[in-house]
């Protein structure tokens, strides 16, 4: 079946700006994460949702990012006012279940620049 | 939360050569997985190892969960093998977290 998928591929976007990022389960996960990738770094926790809630939305950087799940299957990752320092590639990975005891699989990211 | 740390963080050798790439983490996990992160940005599954041994062509990956750690072995390596090799372990709290990554450059 497909993998997990991302829109859009590439996002350039002007400071001050809002942004939507979509994230596509694979079929049947329950469990959905965000991620974000810095240049050289690994990628960052944002947040995790089993089913339609936030279980954990502790790595959120602060309050203009907010994710949304609302049936349980696609995602939308929303950032208002965006900033330079957003520039980043952000990660979406799912796996059937909570993440202690499956596989998680991760999308192609979507690569954000703000400028 | 716990700490995962991945040597060496680079690594250059030549086609055929083996390498082993390692990580080490701060407390017990519940779950590891190794990724290999392409050029183009994509992570790929290569083990979901919580313990023990696996096998997969030329990879192969053991994981300790008593002492903390966990080895990648990559045999004979390709061009193709080049690139962010990531390790990942799972808290209690179901959040999974990276190293920084070993950035390996094999040779033609």
């Amino acid at each position: 079946g497909a993998g997990v998928s991302q829109t859009p591929s590439n996002k350039v976007t002007e400071k001050g700006k809002y942004v939507e990022l979509r994230c596509d389960p694979i079929s049947g996960h329950t469990a959905l994460y965000w991620y974000r990738q810095s240049l050289g770094q690994g990628p960052e926790f944002l947040i995790y949702f089993q089913g339609t809630g936030a279980a954990d939305d502790s790595g959120l950087p602060n309050d203009r990012f907010f994710a949304v799940r609302p049936e349980g299957s696609v995602s939308t990752l929303k950032i208002q006012r965006t900033e330079r320092g957003d520039s980043a590639v952000y990660l979406c990975a799912s796996s059937l279940g909570p993440t202690s005891y499956n596989e998680q699989f991760f999308g192609p990211g979507t690569r954000l620049t703000v400028l | 939360g716990i700490q995962v740390e991945q040597s060496p963080p680079d690594l250059i050798l030549q086609e055929g050569a083996n390498s082993t790439l390692r990580c080490n983490f701060s407390d017990s996990v519940n779950n590891l997985q190794w990724f290999h992160q392409n050029p183009w940005g994509q992570l790929i599954n290569l083990f979901y190892i919580p313990s023990g041994t696996k096998q997969n062509g030329r990879l192969s990956a053991t994981t300790v969960a008593t002492e903390r750690y966990s080895l990648l072995y990559i045999s004979s390596s390709q061009t193709t093998d080049s690139g962010v090799y990531f390790c990942a372990g799972v808290n209690r709290d179901d959040k999974i977290i990276f190293g920084k990554g070993t950035r390996l450059h094999i040779l033609p």
